[in-house]
């Protein structure tokens, strides 16, 4: 079985800040994916970026990085120059096989 | 390419009634997922195809819920004498089977299911 806790309901951040977004997870899988996803108001879930867990570095996406702590089962979103349109739910998710097991999200609000 | 289209958007119903959603996913993709997300939750896988086979079901699926892919392309998911706790957004996912690793799901906007 497979859990996903994110333990930071609601987060806000100045514009053109940075912000970070906790993760943990725990997994009976050797090989596994974990993925952060992004759900705006009123719109269809996006995948931001994804990690593979056999893999050190860290994934990064343009103004999105990962901290990926193995041993610790953490796997927390940086977001840096936050921006307006960054503004929506954000959850992290692990898979086993080929389903999805999602955290319970993170809403995140960008200031002006 | 037009994504992962989801219809209706919005269904509201009355309790005992039965209910289809559908879900045409982006036409290359021979993966076809749904999963249920309750408000202020992340969502919950559902079940899964590859082409017409249904692969894996949850226990979260009872037996008031099934799921088709008859040829493969799109699909529907019906919820038979639906109860006051169906009420959530049912999301359906598509995804192109790759080499290695898991695929990346592409999600639709959902279908909001309203029970009263």
């Amino acid at each position: 079985a497979q859990t996903v806790t994110q333990s930071q309901p609601e987060m806000s951040v100045q514009e053109a800040e940075t912000v970070t977004l906790s993760c943990t997870y725990d997994t009976s899988e050797n090989n596994y994916y974990l993925f952060w996803y992004k759900q705006p108001p009123s719109r269809q879930m996006i995948l931001v970026i994804r990690q593979e867990a056999y893999k050190q570095q860290n994934a990064t996406e343009n103004r999105f990085s990962v901290n990926f702590q193995k041993a610790a089962k953490s796997f927390s979103l940086k977001i840096s120059d936050s921006q307006l349109g960054d503004t929506a739910m954000y959850f992290c998710a692990s898979n086993a096989g080929n389903m999805l097991t999602f955290g319970g999200g993170t809403r995140l609000m960008v200031k002006p | 390419d037009t994504g992962v289209s989801q219809n209706p958007r919005h269904k509201i119903t009355k309790r005992g009634q039965n209910v289809t959603f559908r879900c045409d996913p982006i036409s290359e993709h021979n993966r076809l997922y749904w999963y249920r997300q309750t408000l202020g939750q992340g969502p919950e896988f559902l079940t899964y195809f590859q082409n017409e086979a249904q692969l894996e079901k949850s226990r979260l699926l009872s037996d008031r819920f099934s799921a088709e892919r008859p040829k493969g392309s799109f699909s529907t998911l019906e919820i038979q004498r639906t109860e006051q706790g169906d009420s959530a957004m049912y999301l359906c996912a598509s995804s192109l089977a790759g080499a290695g690793g898991p695929d990346e799901q592409f999600f639709g906007p959902g279908t909001r299911l309203t029970v009263l």
